[in-house]
């Protein structure tokens, strides 16, 4: 089963900022099936991107992916209000489709 | 595009079981794959086990392994997660998520359910 560390655990910064935020996992994932959600206070978590760096449907493209291996990174280029919430990567290959902790994206 | 719809929360005494239901709309539902995840207050998302729609067959995380029962009805387009044996730990918002194998690739998460809160409390 693949480990996924993500870092920062929070991240502060303010609307406008680059936003850089790292998963890493214990072991290559397979054909790069890396995923990012977004998840907001009492919703259901939202696709960003998967495929490492395909936006989902919708997505601005101030997101973006990067990474292979075992190193990925979400990038938000320029932060609106609305980003501040907390990213979630996945490995989605196989079953377990394990899930890192989290990094929080908040207001400095 | 496609909907999922989750059933109204729960409050549940130790010991006792609960039922989830996952209503599926707007997509043909045997395209896809259901899965369940959970998150307890403040925690990260754990995924719990996923059903095929169109056969039935599924598969559980070991870390649910006897407790957990996902099946399908596929004259209602929905998909049931049922959890035994609750105690206080399993209190948390249950979702369910959809994904596919479309041409042999994989697919991750693209629609999520909006969550059932499950309360165990004596």
């Amino acid at each position: 089963e693949i480990v996924l560390t993500q870092s920062p655990d929070t991240l502060s910064l303010s609307p406008g900022e680059r936003a850089t935020l790292s998963c890493r996992a214990s072991q290559s994932v397979s054909s790069s099936y890396l995923a990012w959600y977004q998840q907001k206070p009492g919703q259901a978590p939202r696709l960003l991107i998967y495929g490492v760096s395909s936006r989902a449907t919708g997505v601005p493209d101030r997101f973006s992916g990067s990474g292979s291996g075992t190193d990925f990174t979400l990038t938000i280029s320029r932060l609106e209000p609305e980003d501040f919430a907390v990213y979630y990567c996945q490995e989605y290959c196989c079953s377990p489709k394990t899930f890192g902790q989290g990094t929080k994206v908040e207001i400095k | 595009q496609g909907q999922l719809v989750q059933s109204g929360a729960e409050v549940k005494k130790p010991g006792a079981s609960v039922k989830v239901s996952c209503k599926a709309s707007g997509y043909t539902f045997t395209d896809y794959a259901l899965h369940w995840v959970r998150q307890a207050p403040g925690q990260r998302l754990e995924w719990m086990g996923w059903i095929l729609t169109g056969n039935g067959d599924t598969k559980y995380s070991q870390n649910f392994q006897g407790r957990v029962t996902i099946s399908r009805d596929t004259s209602a387009s929905t998909v049931y997660m049922d959890l035994s044996g609750l105690r206080s730990e399993d209190t948390a918002a249950y979702y369910c998520a959809r994904d596919r194998v479309f041409r042999g690739v994989v697919y991750p998460f693209d629609i999520w359910g909006q969550g059932t809160m499950v309360t165990v409390s004596s």
